[in-house]
């Protein structure tokens, strides 16, 4: 049960912004969010993490509502690079942590 | 973040044969995990490994199909036994750091014959 949904499938254009939303509307109070793409062939990569304020790094930033039952990441200036499937997943901090992965949104970046 | 080294990348084995997949971090780790990942699917968790005890296997995984070895605390081994077609798939080792961030290795591409 990975506790999320996403949409199955999104396209952006090349420099646009990307925006993938993800419902997480049974979370708990310490469950974080967390987010990771996975392009073709290779291992998923973490790309950022978030409670309930906005977080931004180099990659991404990420927005959480207000309610935390639903967050977007947000890509800004998406590249053909940026073409890959990304899961949000939402987990409670410390301990031992098994990631479960959902299907996950594929995202297509054209030019 | 920790560096997970994962050999082989990919291979083409014979049905009825067996792969050992091997998977080095760079630190000490508690925990590490052996995914499973099926063409065009989502990632399967296979079993978890910690060192010094037993592999934790998910339902309908056996230690029989997929032994598990986990020598010390930066290595970890999947073997894949007596393959069929139907074993074709990415395996990917992973460890969850202490920054509660999950770390993956490359992955290990799998083509049964």
């Amino acid at each position: 049960d990975a506790k999320t949904t996403q949409p199955p499938s999104m396209d952006c254009a090349e420099g646009r912004a990307a925006n993938l939303p993800c419902n997480h509307s049974t979370i708990s109070g310490n469950e974080y969010v967390y987010w990771y793409r996975q392009i073709h062939s290779q291992g998923p990569q973490y790309i950022i993490h978030g409670l309930k304020n906005n977080e931004t790094n180099e990659m991404a930033s990420l927005i959480i509502t207000e309610d935390r039952k639903s967050s977007t990441l947000i890509l800004p200036h998406a590249t053909l690079r940026d073409t890959a499937v990304y899961y949000c997943i939402v987990r409670a901090p410390g301990g031992s942590y098994i990631p479960t992965f959902g299907r996950g949104t594929s995202l297509i970046v054209h030019p | 973040s920790a560096v997970i080294s994962q050999k082989p990348s990919r291979d083409i084995c014979q049905r009825g044969t067996s792969l050992t997949i091997q998977c080095q971090v760079d630190s000490q780790v508690t925990m590490m995990f052996w995914y499973r990942q099926q063409p065009g699917q989502s990632l399967t968790l296979i079993a978890t490994a910690n060192q010094g005890s037993e592999a934790t296997y998910e339902s309908g995984f056996v230690i029989d199909k997929f032994p598990i070895s986990r020598p010390n605390l930066t290595f970890s081994t999947l073997t894949v036994s007596n393959m069929s077609p139907e074993d074709s798939s990415i395996y990917l080792c992973s460890v969850d750091s202490w920054v509660a961030e999950a770390f993956f290795g490359q992955g290990t591409r799998l083509t049964v014959v």
